[in-house]
């Protein structure tokens, strides 16, 4: 069974320009999360979806972000125009409908530099 | 605020010892936690769950829950050089986000 795949694996790109991170969950995971890490930091939180539908998007850190899960399948983040700081390695991870056991699989994440 | 602490080390244990990784939150209401492994340039990868208070052992591991001190700790027995990277500890309640520590970075000398 395929894990949570996410592209690309790494991005550069200038100040300003957009850029747009894929991730596609595990078949059949109604959740799904965006994470991030800055160097140094801890993993935070950015958003959550449930299917289609944001359950929580508290952690989105400006309206430069938007991220989209048309259909309740794979996932985009879009950052619109990027900054310095946004540089970090960006997580997706997936998990079964709530339950008890709601173990969150991680991708491979996307490391992005804004230069 | 929801917050998750963990020690950022780095632990060094000679191989074969336990290591010992702690963690406390401050989310009294959270039900799951997990204990995940990741190494450096990698996602992480989950190694442990804990749903009630107690043990829980597997393999060489084993976590333990005292949800009324607000605390997760996972033992790691006959620690190998492998086992080196940061472990990280996150909480949730059903159907919200993880919530993660800093992670501690253990180092096993062989």
């Amino acid at each position: 069974e395929a894990g949570v795949t996410q592209f690309p694996s790494h991005s550069v790109i200038e100040k300003g320009q957009t850029v747009t991170l894929r991730c596609d969950p595990i078949s059949g995971h109604d959740n799904l999360y965006w994470y991030r890490r800055v160097m140094g930091k801890e993993i935070k939180f950015l958003l959550h979806f449930v299917k289609e539908s944001k359950q929580d998007e508290s952690g989105m850190p400006n309206n430069r972000f938007l991220a989209e899960r048309t259909g309740g399948t794979y996932s985009t983040l879009k950052v619109q125009p990027a900054e310095l700081e946004d540089s970090g390695v960006y997580f997706c991870a997936s998990s079964p409908s709530m339950g008890a056991s709601t173990e969150a699989f991680f991708g491979q994440g996307t490391r992005l530099t804004v230069v | 605020q929801k917050e998750v602490e963990q020690n950022s080390g780095p632990l060094s244990v000679p191989e074969g010892a336990i290591a010992s990784l702690n963690c406390t939150y401050s989310d009294r209401g959270s039900q799951s936690f997990f204990w995940y492994r990741q190494y450096s340039g990698k996602s992480p990868e989950l190694i442990m769950s804990i749903y009630s208070n107690g043990d829980k052992e597997d393999g060489r591991f084993t976590a333990q829950l005292n949800k009324a001190s607000q605390y997760v700790s996972l033992l790691i027995r006959d620690s190998q050089p492998s086992d080196s990277a940061t472990y990280l500890c996150a909480v949730t309640r059903y159907g919200q986000n993880f919530v993660f520590g800093p992670g501690t970075r253990l180092s096993v000398l062989p």
